[in-house]
């Protein structure tokens, strides 16, 4: 595709229920970022995929979160039993080369959970 | 200490003044600098990147890079109003896992 393609665009999950979040990066772009944000704040660094090599995985904030990148294409961000505080934009963002080049961002998922 | 510190503001203007936005960053191995610009809710864009200290101009944008201080700054010159936004830092390191580090972002306010 063009761009990075996040879906779905909007989701709302009662509390307690699984979600899985989809990212699909451009063509060809080998490294994956995975952020939240919250209203009004600033970017939280999640996970971080680059090829075949192990994620970084840092950033993700309780044992509830995973993602997996299958066939170095495809990523799919999963928050098992979901709380209120999970509510927030997530976006994906997709990168050429691990370098120093443009990081191109999805439009992102809103998660809101009641 | 943060990777990459800003101070989230907001940091207010205005209309045809400079902004000036700062980011510091904690690794001396950082070798590459990005600016980015989110609109309230969007996505953020690049605006500006920079590898070199000294300063890199394009229109009415400045990157500054000092490494030995570590620190990188955007300078918007005659900011207008459509340029409030969050402005993003972004640092690239080369050793590790080889990703960008991004900072909380600046919110700029550009008063007419």
């Amino acid at each position: 595709g063009a761009g990075v393609s996040q879906s779905p665009s909007n989701k709302v999950t009662e509390k307690g229920k699984d979600v899985e979040l989809r990212c699909d990066p451009i063509s060809g772009h080998t490294a994956l970022y995975w952020y939240r944000q919250s209203l009004g704040q600033g970017l939280e660094f999640l996970i971080y995929f680059q090829g075949n090599s192990a994620p970084d995985k840092s950033g993700l904030p309780s044992d509830r979160f995973s993602a997996e990148r299958t066939g170095g294409s495809v990523s799919t961000l999963t928050i098992q039993r979901t709380q209120q505080e999970d509510s927030a934009v997530y976006l994906c963002a997709s990168s050429l080369v691990p370098g120093p080049t443009e990081a191109f961002f999805g439009q992102g998922t809103r998660l809101t959970v009641v | 200490q943060k990777e990459v510190e800003q101070n989230s503001g907001p940091l207010s203007v205005p209309e045809g003044a400079i902004a000036s936005l700062n980011c510091t960053y904690s690794d001396r191995g950082s070798q590459s600098f990005f600016w980015y610009r989110q609109y309230s809710g969007k996505s953020p864009e690049l605006i500006m990147f920079i590898y070199s200290n000294g300063d890199k101009e394009d229109g009415r944008f400045t990157a500054q890079l000092n490494k030995a201080s570590q620190y990188v700054s955007l300078l918007i010159r005659d900011s207008q109003p459509s340029d409030s936004a969050t402005y993003l830092c972004a640092v690239y390191l080369s050793g590790g896992y080889q990703k960008v580090t991004f900072g909380i972002g600046t919110k700029l306010q550009v008063i007419p």
